[in-house]
């Protein structure tokens, strides 16, 4: 069975410093892996994706995330937060290819930017 | 811009009620998916649906059911609501993969669900 694991509960950082969200993945079959992001009251949207093409996928908002199998992790980064980063962070895996999009997701990360 | 809109952004129902959640897209998506969402345990499949009068069970299924009699609409029925189902109800979209490959879950806002 797939599983993700988010390392922290809460993340807290300040403006401009480096963003690191951490991601680690089971699956048995190759992954397609995701970070969604959730601002208050509202819904999630997806950051960015990794679907076995370039390991380091660039998303949205200066986010991107490297797929490293050896450490079977999908790490988020960013090099510089800004205030309108804070939000919840999901990451998500699914089996390649099966047409359903049957997502399974970590427990969140809450990230706090501080002035 | 696309939408999937959640009949209610808050409902407080008591003990034993029959509870209906609605969603509705309009992006002609074949999937449609129904997620709970508790503190410390994030998103959670509940049910989903990959056709018209189409489901299949998720990871917690117990104490749900749903209705897809219609393409864009995606019932969540809580046949006789207990507290343990006070939470925040995520409903989602996409298209099928094989029709996309690079498709994506569209997320409605959520209903926070109060069973007193």
């Amino acid at each position: 069975a797939q599983s993700v694991t988010q390392l922290g509960s809460h993340v807290s950082v300040s403006e401009g410093a480096l963003v690191l969200l951490r991601c680690n993945y089971s699956s048995s079959v190759p992954p397609y892996l995701f970070w969604y992001v959730q601002y208050p009251n509202q819904g999630l949207q997806l950051l960015l994706k990794y679907t076995s093409a370039a390991t380091l996928v660039k998303g949205i908002n200066g986010f991107e995330a490297e797929f490293k199998k050896s450490e079977t992790s999908f790490h988020l980064t960013k090099p510089s937060a800004h205030m309108s980063d804070a939000a919840e962070y999901f990451c998500a895996v699914t089996e390649g290819n099966t047409g359903f999009q049957k997502l399974v997701f970590g427990t969140g990360t809450r990230l706090l930017v501080s002035p | 811009d696309v939408k999937v809109t959640q009949s209610s952004r808050y409902l407080v129902k008591r003990t034993g009620e029959k509870v209906f959640l609605e969603c509705v897209q309009d992006m002609d998506h074949e999937n449609m998916f129904w997620y709970r969402q508790d503190p410390g345990l994030g998103l959670r499949l509940i049910y989903f649906s990959y056709d018209v009068k189409m489901k299949e069970k998720g990871d917690i299924p117990e104490g749900y059911s749903v209705s897809r009699e219609k393409k864009e609409r995606f019932s969540l029925i809580l046949e006789s609501a207990s507290t343990n189902q006070t939470s925040m109800y995520l409903c989602a979209s996409s298209l099928l993969l094989r029709r996309n490959p690079n498709e994506k879950l569209f997320f409605g806002s959520g209903t926070q669900l109060s069973v007193l």
